[in-house]
Parts: structure tokens; sequence; C-alpha cells
């Protein structure tokens, strides 16, 4: 159980074009969702927290208006990198929990989705 | 600011070896702590958690993981790797910070194991 699907795996794109990112949990209800970049041979960079229904918080420094976060429903979330440039290809992941108070929810990875800008 | 240390960022061993792991975060309130995984061509995966209770906590494929409240350690430990333990793997810490809970990851520790 607890399996999260990304599409696409990769996807190459030309500079100043939008690219959208589909983050899904299959077998269970994801009531918050993480979008992380990673960086190669760094650690994940959370870059915003969705939660269903509700505007996205996005962590310092990341532009919410070209990293744009959708969480229609407690399945699927969305980014879309709008006018991309070649800095912002990297490697997405996302996660999805179930919403656990007190912090205690375990994270449930997608296997991530490689954006290239060219 | 909150923040994970992880100070091994390459370790080599081989088949048999004990391994252990360093992770320290700088947070003075409650933390929940994790190991994540991930194997050559995955996606992260859960090893172990700690939110309370006895701090040394077990976790799957024979790992296991000591909370030191006092030295704000979470070490990963594994008294046999194998060869299918080659992966990388990230300490993550869940702290409340301005009203919320945010998760920290670590920089991870790549491992392989020589069979």
């Amino acid at each position: 159980g607890a399996v999260v699907s990304q599409h696409p795996s990769r996807v190459i794109c030309k500079s100043g074009t939008s690219v959208k990112i589909e983050c899904r949990s299959l077998d269970f209800q994801a009531t918050t969702m993480f979008w992380y970049r990673q960086f190669p041979k760094q650690s994940l960079m959370l870059m915003a927290t969705s939660n269903e229904g509700s505007k996205a918080t996005y962590e310092q420094g990341v532009e919410k208006d070209k990293f744009l976060i959708n969480h229609a429903s407690l399945t699927l979330s969305t980014l879309t990198v709008t006018s991309a440039h070649p800095e912002d290809s990297s490697f997405y992941i996302c996660s999805a929990s179930v919403g656990l108070a007190g912090g205690t929810d375990t994270q449930y990875f997608g296997p991530g989705t490689r954006l290239t800008v060219l | 600011a909150q923040s994970v240390s992880q100070h091994n960022h390459h370790v080599i061993l081989s088949e048999a070896a004990s391994l252990e792991l360093g992770c320290n975060y700088s947070y003075g309130g409650t933390v929940n702590l994790f190991w994540y995984v991930q194997y050559p061509g995955q996606h992260l995966q859960l090893l172990l958690k700690y939110f309370s209770g006895d701090p040394l906590v077990k976790g799957i494929k024979g790992f296991e993981a000591e909370f030191i409240k006092s030295k704000f350690s979470f070490n990963l430990r594994k008294p046999s790797v194998q060869w299918s333990d080659t992966a990388e793997y990230f300490c993550a810490v869940n702290a409340r910070g301005s009203g919320t809970y945010k998760y920290i990851f670590g920089t991870g520790t790549r491992l392989k194991v020589l069979a």
C-alpha cells in the first residue's frame, strides 16, 4: 500500500514553455502533499506544502508565480513550472501523507520527474 | 534555524561489516525522526521512524536507530550489511516550526557495499 505515482518521469522542454507534473496517491487519500527539488548530490529541498482544497504554502525563496501548485483532490496534486528556463532543470519529487496530527506523518514518495529545459 | 547533518557523505563497506550512519539535528523542541532509503533507480522509502517511547527503534531489513536526546542524534545502524543495502540514506526530522510541522532532510549518505 501507500503508493505514489508521478507523471511524467522525464520531460524535456524549450525555454519559455510551461510544464505540468502530476502527483497521485494511488491507494490512499492524501490530505497533504509536498513538492521537493533535488539537485545532484544534494538533499531534497522542500519547495511547498499543499493541503487539499487550500492554497499551497511555499518555502522561502520559492517563487509561487513560477511554481504553481494545485491540490484539487485528495489523490492528485500538480506542479506547473511556468515559463521554464534552463536553471529550472532539476529532479522534482512529490510526496504524500495522510496528515496525522503532531508531525508523526510518514511521507510516501513518488519516483520523481527529471525536467530538462533547453 | 532547524537543520539536519549527516556527516558521512560516502561510505564503502564490505559485506558483513557493521554500519553506523550519523545524523544530528538542531532543534530544541519535540521532534519526530525518520530514516529514508533510496535504492538505485527507486524512490525514497521509509526505513524506520521514532516518535516517542523506547529510543531504540527497529526498522525494516535489520536496520535500527537510536535516539539520544542529549546528543541531538539519531544514528542508523545495522550489524551486518549486505550487497543489497547499497543505496542512499537520508535522515529527516519533522519538527514544529512557526505553527506547523516541517520536514527537513539531511544531505544523504551514499552507501556502497562490496560483495
